[in-house]
Order: structure tokens, then C-alpha cells, then sequence
């Protein structure tokens, strides 16, 4: 079974530029979600995904920060414009059933360094 | 604020010791809870679950839960190099509320 697929792995940008990343999950992973993980400290969700429709984006910055998953498979990230406090990990994670006790499969990751 | 508390460490164990990890959680309706391990420059994987008060092992792994004292800890035993990792508590509020993590400890195994 393949994993959670995302990419770039590597980002790197001037402040105000804007960036997307995007992320494949687990075939047949009905929940998505977008976590920020900033040096030294836990994932933070920023927003989930249940199939197409968001169930929680109650942390994402959304003045500068928009996510999609229009056809229920993959999903993009966007940041726009970006801040020096946005470097950090952006992870991404499936799951096969929302509000049970399923296990999150994360993706490698992609690192963003704001310049 | 719903928050789940770790010492960040690091943790320094010999070789061959039993690693001893602490996380405690704010959310007294709380009913799942995972430890996930992350190497340096990789992402979280789940290596344990727990739902219920008592302990769960799986292999060299025992994961504690005391709801009571909103407490959660994870044994390592026979604590290899391999096991040098942060491990990151992951507190699910309710049932339908989304993981909170843990800042995570830092896990160092000397040879």
C-alpha cells in the first residue's frame, strides 16, 4: 500500500512570495489533514478534510493560508502572502474514517524556509 | 485551551536501560491517546494506542494510562540506539475533536 505522497519535499522563499504544496493520501482515506510543525515543537492541525468538505479549519490563518481537496482525493496547501513565522513543517495525514479511533498516516513532509 | 504537556528533555538512557516518558493532558473528557515516534528530519509514526485506564504492551513498548490523574506514559524496555528519537504524546478530546500533540522528549540511547 502506498503512503501518503507529498511534494515539494523542500521549499524555500522570500516573505510576502507566495507557495502551495500538495499532497496525495492513502488510497480510499476518506479524512485529510493539513498540520504545521514548527522546529522543536508538536504538529499543529491547521485543517481536515472529510472527503471534499472541511470539518475543521478553526486553526488555520486564514487571512493568509487557503486549502482544497475539490475532488476528495488530493489536496493543496497555499500560503499567500507568507511570513517569517509560516517556516516551519507541513505535514500532511489520512485516515480511513472521521471521529473514530482510525490511525493517522502522515507524509514526509515538506519544509518551508521564509527568507 | 486544551493542552498536553511533555518534558522536552533530553532524555538520556544506557543502552539496554527502560526509557520512562510522561505526558499529562488538560482535557478531562479525553479518550484516546497515542505516542508517536519521529527521527530527526522524518514524520510521526504511530507506535502505540490506548483507550482505556491500565497498560498495553506490544513488544518492548508498554503504554500507561491514568485517566484519573490525566497522565499517559510510555516504557520503552531493553532501550536500543535505534529507539534515539523524539516521541510525541497525541491526545484525541472526545470522540470527534482532532489530535492534540505534545511538544515531545527527545529520546537519546548511548551505546
Amino acid at each position: 500500500e502506498a503512503g501518503v505522497a507529498q511534494s515539494p519535499r523542500y521549499k524555500i522563499i522570500e516573505k510576502r512570495q507566495s507557495v502551495a504544496f500538495w499532497c496525495n493520501p492513502i488510497s480510499g482515506h476518506a479524512t485529510l489533514y493539513w498540520y504545521q510543525q514548527i522546529l522543536g515543537q508538536g504538529p499543529k492541525l491547521l485543517i481536515q478534510f472529510q472527503n471534499n468538505g472541511v470539518v475543521d479549519d478553526s486553526q488555520l490563518p486564514k487571512d493568509r493560508f487557503s486549502a482544497e481537496r475539490l475532488k476528495g482525493v488530493d489536496s493543496t496547501l497555499k500560503i499567500q502572502p507568507a511570513k517569517l513565522e509560516d517556516s516551519a513543517v507541513y505535514l500532511c495525514a489520512s485516515s480511513s474514517r472521521e471521529g473514530t479511533t482510525d490511525t493517522q498516516y502522515f507524509g514526509p513532509g515538506t519544509r518551508l524556509t521564509v527568507l | 485551551q486544551k493542552e498536553v504537556e511533555q518534558n522536552s528533555g533530553p532524555l538520556s538512557v544506557p543502552e539496554g536501560a527502560i526509557a520512562s516518558l510522561n505526558c499529562t493532558y488538560s482535557d478531562r473528557g479525553s479518550q484516546s491517546f497515542f505516542w508517536y515516534r519521529q527521527y530527526s528530519g522524518k514524520s510521526p509514526e504511530l507506535i502505540m494506542s490506548i483507550y482505556s485506564n491500565g497498560d498495553k504492551e506490544d513488544g518492548r513498548f508498554t503504554a500507561q494510562l491514568n485517566k484519573a490523574s490525566q497522565y499517559v506514559s510510555l516504557l520503552i524496555r531493553d532501550s536500543q540506539p535505534s529507539d534515539s528519537a523524539t516521541y510525541l504524546c497525541a491526545v484525541k478530546p472526545g470522540s470527534q475533536g482532532n489530535l492534540i500533540f505534545g511538544k515531545g522528549t527527545k529520546l537519546s540511547v548511548k551505546p
